[in-house]
């Protein structure tokens, strides 16, 4: 395509549900960033791919949170037992090189809800 | 990654420049200086990039002294749709580095 494209745009979740959330990076693009946004903040790194490598996950805040990237293509970012701090806008960009001298692009996000 | 400090918010109205200053005295030799915006409902857009001295497209100028510690990003007559969050970022080039945003300035464009 010729963007960055999410799915699902919205998820609500109850509370202990398992979620997963995908991004269709730009084709040929070799970096792909997780980042969450919640409500009045900037993003915040969650982790970083180069191609199936995932080099940086740093930024995952605990071991609920899980993403992949296989084939260095498409990436999943998975919570399990979703809870309420986890609502948050979760946003994926990719970038053809990795490094600040490279435009990222970001796609819409996917907003996630837990009640 | 070098820290940055950017004013919360600005006022501005249709036709006129705004200059959204950024700090980042802990800059080093290798970062690059990167200006994102956001607007609601939507991921950040690349704006502008640059290393020293001005640069400029179609959209913003970027001006670095030659200290490097602050960056100015110049919106020339804004209009109502420039209303967004606009992220400062600074980092290196080696592809290990990953985007690091602070809170942004909510410019708001005022008719």
């Amino acid at each position: 395509g010729a963007g960055v494209s999410q799915s699902p745009r919205y998820k609500v979740a109850k509370r202990g549900q398992d979620v997963a959330l995908r991004c269709d990076p730009i084709s040929g693009h070799v970096s792909l960033f997780w980042y969450q946004q919640a409500l009045g903040q900037g993003p915040e790194f969650l982790t970083y791919f180069q191609n199936e490598a995932q080099l940086d996950k740093s930024g995952l805040p605990s071991d609920r949170f899980f993403a992949e990237r296989p084939e260095g293509s498409v990436s999943t970012l998975k919570i399990q037992r979703t809870q309420q701090e986890d609502s948050a806008v979760y946003l994926c960009a990719s970038s053809l090189t990795g490094g600040m001298n490279t435009e990222a692009f970001f796609g819409q996000g996917t907003r996630l809800t837990v009640v | 990654l070098a820290k940055t400090t950017q004013p919360i918010s600005m006022d501005s109205y249709e036709g006129q420049e705004v200059n959204i200053t950024c700090s980042h005295n802990n800059i080093a030799t290798n970062d690059y200086i990167t200006w994102y915006q956001q607007f609601p409902s939507q991921g950040p857009r690349f704006i502008i990039q640059g290393y020293k001295t001005k640069v400029t497209n179609e959209v913003a100028s970027l001006f670095i002294p030659a200290d490097r510690k602050s960056s100015t990003l110049s919106l020339p007559r804004v209009s109502l749709s420039d209303t967004a969050v606009y992220y400062c970022l600074v980092g290196a080039t080696r592809n290990t580095d990953k985007l690091i945003f602070g809170t942004g300035t909510r410019l708001q464009v005022f008719p």
